[in-house]
């Protein structure tokens, strides 16, 4: 069974830094491409950041080039999102998901929520 | 960027009767590998979003037959043929033919 466990979400001040776990399980996780999507009310899903299955490839959202930087352990089988310089805007639930050959956004873990918030 | 634009964008549906959910792109979604990367997914309450459709009509593992998808190029289709209690929720097609990936609005399916 295929398991995505996102962690590391929390409040943080305008400004700081978080960074984002994905725990994979139940897939060979160093085949695939792994993906974050932020979800919020106003904007609804979000695509964030892919990143290859050797970190060879990277590709962000205008909205967080500069700022979040994707990586991947995969003898962890782990994914992150490091985040810097957050913003209020950066308020969302962060989930991930992988990509399988031609099936993109396969799964997804059950979301980790952000606030951005003095 | 694609845009991707559904409709309606709330839908309330009758058990037992069918509902269809439009999406249209502001790109043709062909990819230069000749496939057609747009998906369905489901949130139901308090759930991540699920995935029900890839490459426009091919029904990921587990899915219900129920859900059907259609298109190509710029306009494509999700239908269910007959709403059942625990298809309420919102469902959104996405495109991943390019970067960035985008999603439609989403669009609420309740019962009546």
């Amino acid at each position: 069974e295929v398991q995505l466990l996102e962690s590391g979400g929390g409040l943080v001040q305008p400004g700081g830094s978080l960074r984002l776990s994905c725990a994979a399980s139940g897939f060979t996780f160093s085949r695939y491409a792994m993906t974050w999507v932020r979800q919020t009310p106003e904007k609804g899903l979000e695509w964030v950041s892919t990143i290859s299955a050797h970190s060879d490839g990277f590709h962000y959202a205008d909205s967080v080039r500069g700022r979040f930087t994707i990586s991947r352990d995969n003898s962890r089988n782990t994914l992150y999102l490091q985040m810097s310089g957050l913003r209020a805007e950066d308020t969302a639930i962060y989930y991930c998901a992988n990509d399988v050959g031609d099936v993109f956004f396969q799964y997804w873990g059950q979301g980790t929520l952000v606030t951005v918030s003095s | 960027d694609c845009v991707m634009t559904q409709t309606p964008l709330s839908s309330p549906v009758t058990l037992g009767q069918p509902a269809s959910i439009s999406c249209r792109s502001s790109q043709n979604l062909v990819h230069s590998n000749g496939n057609t990367y747009l998906s369905w997914l489901q949130q139901r309450p308090g759930q991540p979003p699920r995935l029900l459709i890839y490459k426009v009509s091919e029904r990921f593992s587990g899915v219900s037959d129920r859900f059907s998808g259609s298109g190509a190029g710029t306009d494509f289709t999700l239908e269910i043929s007959r709403v059942e209690a625990e298809d309420v929720g919102v469902y959104y097609c996405m495109q991943a033919t390019q970067f960035p990936r985008t999603f439609g609005q989403g669009t609420r399916v309740e019962i009546k």
